[in-house]
């Protein structure tokens, strides 16, 4: 497998314009993660989906980032319009869990975003 | 949700055995203990997971003790390479994907 799949790799937009990220999920996991890591703040858990259904969007910091997972094999997470402090990386992980097995994380290479 | 408490930060020396303690005082009966590694530039990595006692796999052990509210990832005789940050993650058996939320980490790093 080829593992998660994530892109693009590095973005560099320019304020206010619309950024879109894309990830494909291990196929056969049933579970689908955003994170996004800065300095200041981490790794912090923006969205998660569970058999393309979102959970939890908690995480989601603004009604700028929306995420969709219209299949099991696809997922996006949008920004409308884009900020400066949106500039971070976006990982997109993926698991496979099932009954008496404990979630284990598969994370993409991640997308560096820019925003000028 | 189970709360992480982890040292910022660890150095050690190649060929050390370096021991990274974990807090979790208010796990959950279902929750399984996991511990990933991040490169710069990289997606954290799963290690080692466990629910108790000890768990030892090529790279790593992992020791529970019996009230499971923490836990150590051992790592014997590191390298340079092992330079990286080490997260651990408490979370559920039947999770069915559920939040799965990062602490701080331990920023390891090995010197020569």
């Amino acid at each position: 497998d080829a593992g998660v799949i994530q892109s693009p790799r590095h973005e560099v937009t320019e304020m206010g314009q619309e950024v879109t990220l894309r990830c494909k999920p291990i196929s056969g996991h049933n579970s689908l993660f955003w994170y996004r890591q800065t300095m200041m703040r981490g790794l912090e858990l923006l969205i998660y989906f569970n058999n393309n259904v979102p959970i939890d969007d908690s995480g989601m910091p603004e009604d700028r980032f929306s995420a969709k997972m219209p299949n099991a094999s696809f997922s996006t997470l949008k920004i409308q319009p884009s900020e400066p402090r949106d500039s971070a990386v976006y990982f997109c992980a993926s698991s496979l869990v099932v009954p008496s097995s404990a979630n284990v994380l598969t994370f993409g290479a991640g997308s560096r975003l820019t925003v000028l | 949700l189970a709360k992480t408490t982890q040292p910022i930060s660890m150095d050690s020396y190649e060929g050390q055995e370096v021991n990274i303690t974990c807090s979790h005082n208010n796990i959950a009966t279902n929750d399984y203990i996991t511990w990933y590694q991040q490169f710069p530039s990289q997606g954290p990595r799963f290690i080692i997971q466990g629910y108790k006692t000890k768990v030892t796999n090529e790279v790593a052990s992992l020791f529970i003790p019996a009230d499971r509210k923490s836990s150590t990832l051992s790592l014997p005789r590191v390298s340079l390479s092992d330079t990286a940050v080490y997260y651990c993650l408490v979370g559920g058996v039947y999770n069915q994907g559920g939040k799965l939320i990062f602490g701080q980490g331990t920023e390891l790093s090995v010197k020569p």
